[in-house]
């Protein structure tokens, strides 16, 4: 089972414009990431944000993390095509039996990104 | 480009039979992670391995198995291949420290995998 999801599924905007993605979880959590990937190879890094942070940005990225509501938005600011991937979120849980570091992922969101 | 490489890229496979994919972690990291991604999904963790063991393990079945080596790069191994083990497997970097922090995973390329 997944427990983050992300919202919407599929996503189709004009360069410039900005993209929103939303991601929601179930469980408490060490920390929530984002990642790229682009045409079914690896994932791409793109931010973590911790707990007990509530917003986070790099570059043209600005994550959001509200663990009331138990959800992330992943906000894209003036979108090119070479945006055009698919994102996901992952949640590492606040497990710490084992120490280890298991990242539970979304199913993601489709962003189409056109000239 | 993470620095972390897996082998072979593509691989076909035929039901029944047995896999090894490799996983070259990034300089500096001391564990290795395994996920499988079936087409339209997001990817599902299969274990974990620090200081050579498994350390977690998600919802595989024992056929599932794999090993880390001294200089932390690892195998994924899969017996008796089933057509539903059509997927990318990527495996992913990470450094763990002494209180099992959790830090950013760093993946490589991935391996896809074909049984037919």
């Amino acid at each position: 089972s997944q427990q983050g999801e992300e919202d919407p599924q599929a996503l189709s905007i004009q360069e410039g414009e900005n993209a929103t993605m939303n991601c929601s979880y179930k469980t408490s959590i060490n920390n929530l990431q984002w990642y790229r990937q682009n045409s079914g190879r690896g994932l791409v890094h793109l931010i973590l944000i911790r707990s007990n942070e509530r917003e986070k940005h790099s570059g043209r990225l600005r994550v959001t993390l509200d663990t009331s509501k138990k959800s992330s938005s992943l906000l894209i600011t003036a979108s090119r095509a070479a945006d055009t991937a698919s994102y996901f979120c992952a949640t590492a849980l606040a497990d710490y039996s084992g120490g280890y570091n298991k990242l539970i992922f979304g199913a993601g969101t489709r962003l189409a990104v056109h000239p | 480009e993470t620095g972390v490489t897996q082998s072979p890229t593509h691989l076909i496979k035929t039901r029944g039979q047995q896999v090894t994919l490799r996983c070259s972690s990034q300089s500096g990291h001391n564990t290795v992670s395994w996920y499988q991604q079936a087409l339209g999904q997001g990817p599902q963790f299969i274990f974990q391995y620090y200081r050579e063991e498994e350390n977690g393990r998600g919802n595989f079945p024992p056929r599932f198995s794999g090993l880390q080596f001294p200089n932390y790069s690892s195998e994924l191994n899969v017996n008796a291949l089933e057509l539903d083990d059509s997927a990318l497997y990527l495996c992913a970097s990470s450094s763990t420290g002494l209180a099992g922090s959790h830090y950013e995973q760093y993946f490589g390329p991935g391996t896809r995998l074909t049984v037919t």
